[in-house]
């Protein structure tokens, strides 16, 4: 089955580690993006990128560092930079044309805590 | 610059009544509106999204969400809720012909279905 494949589904950090985060998606899609989850703050997006080798910030990418050497994969590393980094982290994917285009696929998350 | 407001954080219905999830936009232009839906600790579901056509949209599980030009509105809508709807309720936009903007979403709407 296709689909979106976010690792590990839970992460602990140690102060002052980078830490990174797996997305891979076999769906064949243009864009990939990242999310932060907080509570009563929505979705705020980190990075996205939209083909391979190529990325751009998004609202919140002060900390965060990502890379898209492969279509299939986009890795958020977190670094040691990011203050607050506790949260729940969203990846997802979708194709930029066609009938599908901009409805997102999402991965099932990973749950970063700092410790 | 494009924006989501979802004006509610919590709605509460008794099963079996209808239910209404708010969402009003911001954009430059023609919308690209969608709905996704979160279970706890899960990634977003797709529910529905409106692009052109008509205002009324048909979605997964029962829902649908009609689009108001002059309200600038897309509310989610079900006629009989169920428990098993219970779960957080994501808005989101873009411009039509706005390049490959990412989705921007709105906070997110809280929905309780009490038996």
């Amino acid at each position: 089955d296709g689909g979106i494949t976010q690792s590990p589904k839970y992460l602990f950090r140690k102060e002052g580690q980078n830490v990174t985060l797996s997305c891979e998606q076999n769906l064949n899609h243009d864009a990939m993006y990242w999310y932060r989850q907080d509570p009563g703050q929505g979705l705020r997006l980190i990075y996205y990128s939209q083909i391979v080798n190529d990325f751009q910030k998004g609202d919140i990418a002060e900390g965060y560092s990502v890379s898209r050497e492969k279509k299939e994969s986009f890795p958020l590393t977190v670094t040691s930079a990011q203050k607050n980094p506790t949260a729940f982290y969203l990846c997802a994917s979708t194709p930029l044309t066609g009938p599908g285009a901009y409805g997102y696929t999402f991965g099932s998350g990973t749950r970063l805590t700092v410790v | 610059a494009q924006s989501v407001a979802q004006p509610e954080d919590q709605v509460n219905v008794a099963e079996g009544n209808p239910l209404t999830v708010k969402c009003t936009y911001s954009v430059s232009g023609n919308p690209y509106l969608f709905w996704y839906v979160q279970y706890p600790n899960r990634g977003l579901q797709f529910l529905l999204k409106y692009i052109t056509g008509d205002n009324l949209v048909k979605g997964s599980y029962g829902f649908e969400a009609e689009f108001n030009k002059s309200q600038t509105s897309f509310h989610l809508k079900k006629p009989s809720a169920l428990v098993s709807d219970s779960a957080l309720y994501f808005c989101a936009v873009r411009a039509l012909n706005s390049g490959n903007t990412p989705l921007v979403f709105g906070k997110g709407t809280r929905l309780s279905v009490i038996a």
